[in-house]
């Protein structure tokens, strides 16, 4: 199984609609979990940043982690043409540990 | 906003040729990071660094693979002899380690440096 799994495929959504992203993780001992976006040809920018278990929101994002069932997920509300961007999720045992990423998600925003 | 910065943008080389990549971390930052992300695959971790020394690497950084940190600001990524398999976005991170509040101790990543081996 492979450390973490996310699955690649593009996503297409009207403006304003909710973003759904998730991804799954085999390595129980992940504490850390980030969402990462990027940009085409950019390095990963950190977009929500959690520990252990819980929800947190900033804004339009939110970030939900369940370690019970080793997944994680991010939604965000009101989706813009500006949120157009590959999303990454990642995750570390520690904050400085490595971190393990998914694939991404190509996520488009249609105005 | 402090950020980390890498040169050069774009590096194309023949294989066999040594390539060095740069970083400049964030100046308050102590832990040092390389990952690269082939076309269209992961962000694979390679190396990371501490207190001069590497503290964590993957089993693609082999013997082909050095890092080191001349001076205060500067950290770099050396390959030996570069193959075609490793043409790909090279990513510096840092992170500030000790005493980082929290939400401030991940990695903060660099634009990458684009290495074409031809």
């Amino acid at each position: 199984q492979k450390e973490v799994e996310q699955d690649p495929g593009p996503l297409s959504v009207p403006e304003g609609a909710i973003v759904s992203l998730n991804c799954t993780y085999s390595n129980s001992a992940f504490q850390y979990f980030m969402w990462y976006r990027q940009y085409s040809r950019k390095g990963p920018e950190l977009l929500m940043y959690t520990y252990s278990s819980g929800n947190k929101e900033d804004g339009r994002f939110t970030a939900q982690v369940d370690k019970s069932s080793k997944y994680i997920s991010l939604f965000i509300r009101d989706s813009q043409p500006s949120d157009s961007a590959t999303y990454l999720c990642a995750m570390s045992p520690w904050g400085n540990n490595r971190l393990a990423f998914g694939k991404g998600n190509q996520v488009v925003v249609i105005p | 906003e402090p950020e980390v910065t890498q040169t050069p943008s774009h590096q194309v080389t023949q294989m066999g040729q040594e390539v060095i990549l740069r970083c400049v971390p964030i100046s308050n930052h102590l832990y040092f990071y390389w990952y690269r992300q082939i076309l269209g695959q992961k962000v694979e971790f390679l190396v990371s660094f501490y207190n001069n020394e590497i503290s964590e690497k993957s089993e693609i950084f082999d013997d082909q693979f050095s890092v080191e940190r001349p001076d205060g600001s500067n950290f770099t990524l050396k390959i030996r002899s570069t193959k075609l398999e490793d043409s790909a976005m090279y990513f510096c991170a840092s992170i500030p380690g000790q005493g980082a509040k929290f939400g401030e101790d991940t990695q903060y990543f660099g634009p990458g440096t684009r290495l074409t081996v031809l």
